[in-house]
């Protein structure tokens, strides 16, 4: 099975731009969490995604969002870029719809704001 | 909310010693704790995970110990390799609808030669 796969890469944008990030799950996989990842404040949960539906969400701003599509895949968009949100944003699946199950994790996008 | 503490931030060991990172946590509603590895410039892996109706479980050479009344939780590597060498994150798992995890500041753990 391929892994869990976020596009693109690397990404730089300005101050005041938007971004948009995407994660396909692996297959079979119907649960999404996104996460910012950042020397400082290391992983946070941002949110996550559960048959199209925001299931859980972590506490940050409203300029962070997301959707998920039929098929599982989700996007995460972020508006108004801070420099503050430059970081390593990680995208992980998990198999089924129970609580606590054990997450696959994508190798993130690294967002860099100038 | 949660919150997860983890000690120590750095940990270097010769090869074949044994490590041992403690996490701490504060809501007792929580009740699955997966550990993580991260390799420099690689996605987390997921190593070995417990849940609260147990209170040890083993991998070869790694292995998690949990106390439930103390709200702690340890992971334990034993013959450790130059290959262990990596950051490693714990997690607390809420009892609640779907995923959402609180994660630990993480341990990078140098082994040396």
């Amino acid at each position: 099975k391929a892994g869990v796969t976020q596009t693109p890469r690397y990404l730089i944008k300005t101050r005041g731009q938007q971004v948009t990030l995407s994660c396909s799950p692996i297959s079979g996989h119907r649960s999404v969490s996104w996460y910012q990842q950042t020397p400082g404040q290391g992983l946070q949960f941002l949110f996550e995604y559960f048959s199209e539906t925001q299931r859980n969400k972590g506490n940050f701003p409203g300029r962070f969002s997301g959707r998920q599509f039929s098929n599982s895949r989700s996007e995460m968009n972020v508006s108004t870029l801070e420099l503050g949100d430059s970081a390593l944003y990680l995208c992980a699946s998990s198999p089924t719809d129970g609580s606590n199950q054990p997450q696959h994790f994508g190798d993130g996008t690294r967002l860099s704001i100038l | 909310g949660e919150n997860v503490e983890q000690h120590p931030s750095t940990l270097s060991v010769q090869e074949g010693d044994s490590a041992v990172i403690k996490c701490t946590y504060s809501d007792s509603a929580s009740n699955y704790f997966p550990w993580y590895k991260q390799e420099l410039g690689k996605r987390p892996q997921l190593i070995i995970d417990i849940r609260s109706n147990v209170g040890e479980k083993k991998d070869q050479r790694i292995a998690v110990t949990l106390n439930k009344t103390a709200k702690h939780f340890s992971l334990h590597i034993t013959e450790t390799q130059p290959e262990d060498s990596a950051v490693y994150f714990c997690a607390a798992g809420f009892d609640n609808y779907g995923q959402n995890f609180v994660f630990g500041p993480g341990t990078r753990l140098s082994v040396l030669p």
